[in-house]
Parts: C-alpha cells; structure tokens; sequence
C-alpha cells in the first residue's frame, strides 16, 4: 500500500539555525502534500498545503517566510525551519493522499519529525 | 475550523466494546468521513472510511446514520494497545482529496 515517508525522524538543533524535513511518498505520485504540527498533548494543526511545482499555501497564522515549503517533485515535499527558535519546538508530520485499493482513497500520514529548538 | 465535534476522553476495559461518536452537522455531499488513530510520537494511521449506513473492516466497524450528520466508530473487544487518540475527520474540499482539518479527537484509556 501507499506509504509516506519522513526524514528525519528526530533532530535537534541550535536556535537561530534551519533545519530541513523531507516528506516524500514511497510508491505513489503526490501532487499535494500537506505539512501538520503537533504539539504535547494537542491535537494536529494544518499548517499549509505544498502543490508540486507551485508556491504553497500557508494556514492563517503560519508564517511563510519562517516556514519554507518546497514540493519540487511529484514524491518529495520538504519543510524547513528557519531561524528556529525554542518555540517551534514541536511535532511536525506530514500526509499525501493516497489509495489503498477497494476505491477507498486516504490520507496517509509519515511517522512524524520531532524537533527540538535548544 | 474543524468540521466535526468528538467526546475528549473516554475510559474503558479489556475485552469492552468501545462505541466513539462523531458529529458533523455541516458535512457536504461530497465529504467522506474517516477516522484515525494515533499514538504517541507516530502519525495518524488509518482505521475505516465511509459515506453511509455501515461499513466494516477486520479492526472497526463504522455506523453513519442516513441524514450523515454524525457517526459511530466502533471497536469490538479493545485491548490494552488500543489505548490512543481518535480522531474522526472528513475531508475538506471536492471530492475526498481536500485538506484534512483535525479536532481535538477522543483519547481512549483502557484499563486492564
């Protein structure tokens, strides 16, 4: 079945420092990814919609330029960090619509990227 | 917004059936509705689709009256590792490709 994959599964680094995520779909083609962050104890929040080979679109709220999306291929969306601060701290996943056979279409989810902002 | 409104917690034992429900009263004609579980540090995973009536797989089964307006996950005998987070969500957007827009989800606990 479908898979999403992210890269990588933990990373920590310095504040003021960019950090990348990779989000890239095994066995299928994702025209549309969407990018999540979670933090402790709360429920996942959409932060923007990557389009392959468009500019993305950011959720209310989410800022563009801190959160750079580049959906450069039809299997790799990627997310980075910018000038990471403590605050961003969080649990970033993301998801590609996929099928699963029997014309049930889903969203199927990568396992998370945990970030830690020190 | 999130299109759907769920319990926050629910508690139960081994070998229960757990019944979660779901409303969503302003779902669209084209929504399907499906329902996720996560654990801890992992990302959602899928459990069961549907549109309407009854649908069921080998780990769910999934009730969705005829005005679709709410629905019912059921999980049959819940063990210690079916202790999670819900979520009930339908998609946003045509078709069922949309963007997901999550809610709080039911956090089940079950007890031995």
């Amino acid at each position: 079945g479908a898979v999403v994959s992210q890269h990588p599964s933990w990373v920590i680094c310095k504040s003021g420092t960019s950090v990348k995520i990779e989000c890239r779909s095994l066995d299928f083609q994702a025209t549309t990814m969407f990018w999540y962050r979670q933090f402790p104890k709360q429920s996942l929040m959409l932060m923007a919609t990557s389009n392959e080979g468009s500019k993305a679109t950011y959720e209310q709220g989410v800022e563009k330029d801190k959160f750079l999306i580049n959906h450069a291929s039809l299997t790799l969306s990627t997310l980075t960090v910018t000038s990471a601060h403590p605050e961003d701290s969080s649990f970033y996943i993301c998801s590609a619509w996929g099928s699963r056979g029997a014309g049930i279409t889903e969203a199927f989810f990568g396992q998370g990227t945990r970030l830690t902002v020190v | 917004l999130a299109k759907t409104t769920q319990p926050i917690s629910m508690d139960s034992y081994e070998g229960q059936e757990v019944n979660i429900t779901c409303s969503h009263n302003n779902i669209a004609t084209n929504d399907y509705i499906t329902w996720y579980q996560q654990f801890p540090s992992q990302g959602p995973r899928f459990i069961i689709q549907g549109y309407k009536t009854k649908v069921t797989n080998e780990v769910a089964s999934l009730f969705i009256p005829a005005d679709r307006k709410s629905s019912t996950l059921s999980l049959p005998r819940v063990s210690l590792s079916d202790t999670a987070v819900y979520y009930c969500l339908v998609a946003e957007g045509s078709g069922n490709t949309g963007k997901l827009i999550f809610g709080q989800g039911t956090t089940l606990q079950v007890k031995p």
